[in-house]
C-alpha cells in the first residue's frame, strides 16, 4: 500500500528550463509535505516543505504546489542547473490519533532528475 | 558541527550473523529515526524514538531492535541477519526546524 507515489522514475531537463517533479498521495490525514534531494552515497537533504493549510511555498528557485482536492503536489525548479541532478523524494507526515505528530515520514519512491548542460 | 553520524559506512554480513548499526547526533534532538532504502524504493521507517528511553515501531520493524539510553545515541540491532535485510540504512534526527539525515550504512547480507 504505497501511500505516497512518485510515478515518474526519471526526468531529463535542459539547463535553464523548468523541472517539474510530481507526487501523489492517498492518505487524507497527511498534513505536512516535504521534498528531499539525495546525491549518491549521501543522506537525503531537506529542500522545501509545505503545510496542508497552504497551497504554495516558494524558496528561491524552488516552489512547491499542493492541491489537496487532487491529493497531488509538485516541485518546480526554475531555472534548472546541472548541480540539481539528483534523486528527489517526496515525503509526508500525519498526526497521530491524539493529534500530535512524531514526525514519522512516508516517502515516495523517488525521481531521478538529470539536468543537461 | 558533526550532525548525524552513522557507522559503519559499509558492511557485509553472513546470514544469521548479528550486528549493530551506530547512530549518534550532537544536536540535542529528542526525535530520532531509522529508515531503510531498498533499490528503486523510497525510505521506509523501521523504528523511531521521541526521547531517551522511549522507542516505538515504524512500518517495517521485523528483524530489528533499537534502544535509546541517551539523547545522543540510537543504535539499530540486527540479531539474525537475512538477505532481505540487504539495504541502505539511514538514521535521522529532528528538531522543530527540520530533519537531519546521516550519510547511511550500506549493508549486504550474503
Amino acid at each position: 500500500d504505497q501511500q505516497v507515489k512518485q510515478n515518474s522514475p526519471s526526468l531529463s531537463v535542459q539547463e535553464g528550463r523548468i523541472s517539474i517533479l510530481n507526487c501523489d498521495y492517498t492518505n487524507s490525514m497527511f498534513d505536512y509535505f516535504l521534498w528531499y534531494k539525495k546525491y549518491p552515497a549521501e543522506g537525503p537533504t531537506f529542500l522545501i516543505s509545505i503545510s496542508s493549510i497552504k497551497d504554495k511555498n516558494e524558496d528561491g528557485r524552488f516552489t512547491v504546489f499542493l492541491n489537496k482536492s487532487a491529493k497531488h503536489l509538485s516541485l518546480h525548479i526554475v531555472p534548472s542547473q546541472p548541480g540539481d541532478s539528483a534523486v528527489y523524494f517526496c515525503a509526508a507526515s500525519a498526526p497521530n490519533a491524539g493529534g500530535t505528530s512524531y514526525g514519522k515520514l512516508t516517502f515516495g519512491q523517488g525521481t531521478i532528475l538529470t539536468v543537461h548542460p | 558541527n558533526a550532525g548525524v553520524t552513522q557507522t559503519p559506512k559499509f558492511r557485509i554480513l553472513k546470514i544469521g550473523q548479528s550486528m549493530t548499526l551506530q547512530c549518534t547526533q550532537d544536536m540535542n534532538h529528542n526525535y530520532m529515526y531509522w529508515y531503510r532504502q531498498d533499490p528503486g524504493m523510497g525510505l521506509k521507517l523501521i523504528y523511531y524514538s521521541v526521547g531517551a528511553g522511549i522507542t516505538d515501531k515504524g512500518e517495517v520493524p521485523n528483524g530489528y531492535n533499537v534502544s535509546r539510553s541517551t539523547t545522543e545515541d540510537f543504535p539499530l540491532r540486527l540479531e539474525l541477519a537475512a538477505p532481505s535485510q540487504t539495504s541502505v540504512y539511514f538514521c535521522a534526527s529532528r528538531s522543530n526546524y527540520g530533519y537531519t539525515f546521516g550519510s547511511g550504512t550500506r549493508l549486504t547480507v550474503v
